[in-house]
Formats: C-alpha cells, sequence, structure tokens
C-alpha cells in the first residue's frame, strides 16, 4: 500500500530555507507524483506543489513560486521540499502526499516548521 | 483557482445520528471531488473521490453524492471516532483545491 515517513520539526528565522524530506517505502516510488500541502496552525490545507517522480518535472502554487522547490532523488525513494526566505506566515505543517489515481491517498505524517526570530 | 466553499464550518451530534455536510465549488468540476477525515495532530484521510467512491477500509455509513458545483458528505449512525474536521477537495483542475473545512463535534 505504501508509506511515507517525512524528517522531523524544524525552527527557523525569518529569512532563512528549510528543507524538508519525505522517504517513500512499500512501492513503485516511480510510479506515483507526490505533491506537498501545507497547514497554519488552525487553518485549512493549502496545495503548494508537485514532482513528476519519473523526469522530475514539477509545478508550483502561484503564490509560492519563486520560494519553493521540489526535487527527488530516486536511488532513494526520496522527495525533498525546500522553501526560502521564509516568513512568520510560513509557520506550518508541512505534509507529502502522494498522488494516486485521482487524488491523494497516501500521507506523510507531516512536519512542523516554524518561523521566529 | 476553483474556491471550494463548505458548510457549515461547524456542527455538533450524538453518537448514532446522521449528519451532512455540504461542498460547493466556485465553478464545475465534473466528480473529480474527494472527501478527507482529519483528526487533531494527524494527516488527512481519504474517505471518497469521485465524489462518490469510497477509499479501500473506509466504513460504509460514509457516502458521497453530488454533480456539477455542488457536493455532499453523509456519515450515518456517527461513531465516536467519526468527530474529526473534514474537508472535501477539488482535483479537476490545477491548483487543486480544499474547501476550509466543516468541525464535526460531539454534542
Amino acid at each position: 500500500q505504501g508509506q511515507l515517513v517525512q524528517s522531523g520539526a524544524e525552527v527557523r528565522k525569518p529569512g532563512a530555507s528549510v528543507k524538508v524530506s519525505c522517504k517513500a517505502s512499500g512501492y513503485m516510488f516511480t510510479a506515483y507524483a507526490m505533491h506537498w500541502v501545507r497547514q497554519a496552525p488552525g487553518q485549512g490545507l493549502e496545495w503548494m506543489g508537485w514532482i513528476n517522480a519519473v523526469n522530475g518535472n514539477t509545478g508550483y502554487s502561484q503564490k509560492l513560486q519563486g520560494r519553493v522547490s521540489i526535487t527527488r532523488d530516486t536511488s532513494a525513494s526520496t522527495v525533498y521540499m525546500e522553501l526560502n526566505s521564509l516568513r512568520p506566515e510560513d509557520t506550518a505543517v508541512y505534509f507529502c502526499a502522494r498522488k494516486g489515481l485521482t487524488t491523494y491517498d497516501t500521507w506523510g505524517q507531516g512536519t512542523l516548521v516554524t518561523v521566529s526570530s | 483557482d476553483i474556491q471550494m466553499t463548505q458548510s457549515p464550518s461547524s456542527l455538533s451530534a450524538f453518537v448514532g445520528d446522521r449528519v451532512t455536510i455540504s461542498c460547493r465549488a466556485s465553478q464545475g468540476v465534473r466528480n473529480a471531488l474527494a472527501w478527507f477525515q482529519q483528526k487533531p495532530g494527524k494527516a488527512p484521510r481519504l474517505l471518497l473521490f469521485a465524489a462518490s467512491r469510497l477509499e479501500s477500509g473506509v466504513p460504509s455509513r460514509f457516502s458521497g453524492s453530488g454533480s456539477g458545483t455542488d457536493y455532499t458528505l453523509t456519515i450515518t449512525s456517527l461513531q465516536p471516532e467519526d468527530f474529526a474536521t473534514y474537508y472535501c477537495q477539488q482535483y479537476s483542475e490545477t491548483p487543486p483545491t480544499f474547501g476550509q473545512g466543516t468541525k464535526l463535534e460531539i454534542k
């Protein structure tokens, strides 16, 4: 069925960068695209972007374009999400989510990123 | 972007009740509509996709309906473990977008 395990919580100062990893297991890594979704404290779900695990093609939300980068390492079955020029409003739990035939059928456990001076 | 609006934002019910949550899209999403359940401190869990198709392992007391711009999640005979926040999501167009959530609380 598959499992996604994310890296641990991070604390950063405004203006810094953060890179969160998402390791996939239990399925063929290149068979599914991976997306990233974030959730600010007490708020709803916001799509950030995605990566084609086969060829590395990506797409990003307009809001985050230029600050977010999603990459993958097929040999490690791992996807990375890097967010630059962090602001306090980027404080959120960041989820990776596998896109099945329709939508997100498997999620990582979430990684809390706190941006504070 | 397609805006998704859920109603109500919160809801109180008893164990054993039947509840309905609505989701309206700002334009038609051609049944490319999913429902997720999220419990505090956990990742969302896919319940239904294609508006009415139950994800594997999800109890049959969850059902979905609708078409065009208007969709509904129904939970019959609420169980204690069903108290959570529910989100609809359209995946008809990029970017995929979510409703603001409906918090289902025990009465």
